[in-house]
């Protein structure tokens, strides 16, 4: 059973290009969330993703990136107009359906990673 | 105030020592708490959910105070191997939102020889 795939797992860009990045979820999770982390720093949450719905993009800033997760294929984070501070590492999850509260579910809110893109903008 | 709270360390401890993080979360409706170990340059990896009666999985203690809004993690005999950040992380308990984790800037360890 693979786990979280993303690609690429580092990727060039010069400034005003765009990057795009891929993230296949866990099999049989259909939840997805992008997060960023910036050198010697913590993961900020950008976004929250459910087939062809975005649930929750309060982390995502308010120009140039923008995510899906298409009814089929990968989900894709875009960022439009690459700028140096937008080098970091983007890391994706996955989990399960539904939403379940309560100590015995603690199981299905877990968070799988991908290994992450590494996105460096000469 | 941050959601999650953690010390951002460096703990530097010989190997054998026992360490103890500690975490706080402001949100008092949050039902799901877990620790992620993160290695340098590597995607966070799941170490143990915290169990309301407190969990024990070999060498790890996860303790989970609910008046307090507060959450442990104890190392024994730590190893080398057990050098990384460790995350402290808490769902949002909004809605729609269940799934949704709120990570703490993470406690850095460095167990030495």
């Amino acid at each position: 059973n693979a786990g979280v795939m993303q690609n690429p797992r580092h990727l060039v860009r010069r400034r005003g290009q765009e990057a795009r990045l891929r993230c296949s979820p866990m099999k049989g999770h259909s939840h997805v969330y992008w997060y960023r982390q910036l050198p010697e720093e913590g993961l900020k949450f950008m976004v929250y993703l459910q087939k062809e719905n975005i649930i929750d993009e309060s982390g995502m800033p308010k120009e140039r990136f923008s995510a899906e997760f298409p009814k089929e294929g990968p989900s894709i984070l875009r960022i439009q107009q690459v700028v140096r501070g937008d080098s970091a590492a983007y890391f994706c999850a996955s989990s399960p359906a539904g939403i379940y509260p309560g100590q015995l579910s603690l199981a299905k809110n877990i968070q799988y990673f991908g290994a992450g893109t590494r996105l460096s903008v000469l | 105030r941050k959601e999650v709270e953690q010390d951002p360390g460096p703990f530097n401890v010989p190997e054998g020592a026992t360490v103890a993080f500690n975490c706080t979360y402001s949100n008092s409706a949050s039902q799901s708490f877990f620790w992620y170990r993160q290695d340098c340059r590597k995607e966070p990896k799941l170490l143990m959910s915290v169990y309301s009666s407190g969990n024990e999985d070999g060498r790890f203690t996860a303790q989970l105070n609910r008046a307090s809004q507060y959450i442990s993690l104890l190392i024994r005999d730590s190893k080398l191997s057990d050098s990384a950040t460790y995350l402290c992380v808490v769902n949002k308990a909004i809605s729609r939102a269940g799934n949704m984790l709120t990570f703490g800037g993470g406690t850095r360890l460095m167990v030495k020889p």
